[in-house]
C-alpha cells in the first residue's frame, strides 16, 4: 500500500541547533516533493519544492534533500528559533497530476 | 500575494442542517481548487478536486451527494456539507493552485465544523 511517513510525530530541539525532519515514502514515484508549515488552527503554508532530478534545495535557513533511491526527503532548519515551532508536512506530487499526497506531519518544538 | 480566504472559520450547526463553506483566491486566478479534511493529529485527506466550470472529481470514499462542491468562477469554490451529522465534525481546508501542476498550493485558514 502507499504510505508517506514522517519520522516522528513530535521533535523537540534546543534553540540554535539544526532540526532535521524526515519524510519516507513507499509505492509512490513522485515527480516532486513539497514541504509545508502548519500552525495550530491554520492552513499549511508552502515552504520549498524540490524536483526528482534535484538533490538539494536551499532557502535562507531551510534546506531540503531528495533521494529517490532511498525514497526519502530530509528537511533541515539551521540555527533554529522558537518561532520555527510548528507542524511540518511533506507532500508528494506525481507527473501530470496536480493534487498532492500529504504525510502525517512532524510537530517541531524549539526550546529557548 | 497568493492569498486564499476561507469563510467561515468556525461554524456550529445542528444535526440535519446544511453548511456552506466558501473559498476565495483574492489576488490570483485559481485554475484548480482542492478541498481537504483534517482530523486531529492526522494528515490532510484530499476530498475532491475542482476545476472552474466543470464537475468536481471526488476521491474514493467521499460521498459527492453529501459534500457538494461548486466552482463557479476562477476565484471562488464552495463546499456544502448537506444533512450534517456529528461524524462530519472536522477541520475542512481549501487550497488553490495558480497554474502548472507542480506549483505550490495556497491554503485557506480552514473551517472548524462542529455538528451537535
Amino acid at each position: 500500500s502507499q504510505k508517506i511517513e514522517q519520522n516522528s510525530e513530535a521533535l523537540n530541539i534546543q534553540e540554535g541547533k539544526t532540526a532535521t525532519l524526515t519524510c519516507n515514502y513507499t509505492n509512490y514515484s513522485p515527480a516532486y516533493l513539497q514541504w509545508y508549515r502548519q500552525d495550530p488552527g491554520r492552513g499549511p503554508v508552502f515552504l520549498l519544492l524540490i524536483r526528482e532530478n534535484e538533490k538539494e534545495k536551499r532557502k535562507e535557513r531551510l534546506k531540503v534533500t531528495f533521494d529517490t533511491t532511498l525514497k526519502q526527503s530530509l528537511f533541515h532548519i539551521t540555527a533554529s528559533q522558537p518561532a520555527d515551532s510548528a507542524t511540518y508536512l511533506c507532500a508528494l506530487g506525481q507527473t501530470g497530476a496536480n493534487n498532492l499526497f500529504f504525510g502525517t506531519g512532524t510537530r517541531l518544538t524549539v526550546i529557548p | 500575494g497568493a492569498v486564499v480566504s476561507q469563510h467561515p472559520s468556525r461554524v456550529i450547526c445542528k444535526s440535519g442542517t446544511s453548511v456552506k463553506i466558501e473559498c476565495r483566491s483574492l489576488d490570483f486566478q485559481a485554475t484548480t481548487m482542492f478541498w481537504y479534511r483534517q482530523f486531529p493529529k492526522q494528515s490532510l485527506m484530499l476530498m475532491a478536486t475542482s476545476n472552474e466550470g466543470s464537475k468536481a472529481t471526488y476521491e474514493q470514499g467521499v460521498e459527492k451527494d453529501k459534500f457538494l462542491i461548486n466552482h463557479a468562477s476562477l476565484t471562488l469554490s464552495t463546499l456544502t456539507v448537506t444533512s450534517a451529522h456529528p461524524e462530519d465534525s472536522s477541520f475542512y481546508i481549501c487550497s488553490a493552485q495558480e497554474s502548472s501542476y507542480n506549483s505550490p498550493l495556497h491554503f485557506g485558514n480552514g473551517t472548524r465544523l462542529t455538528v451537535t
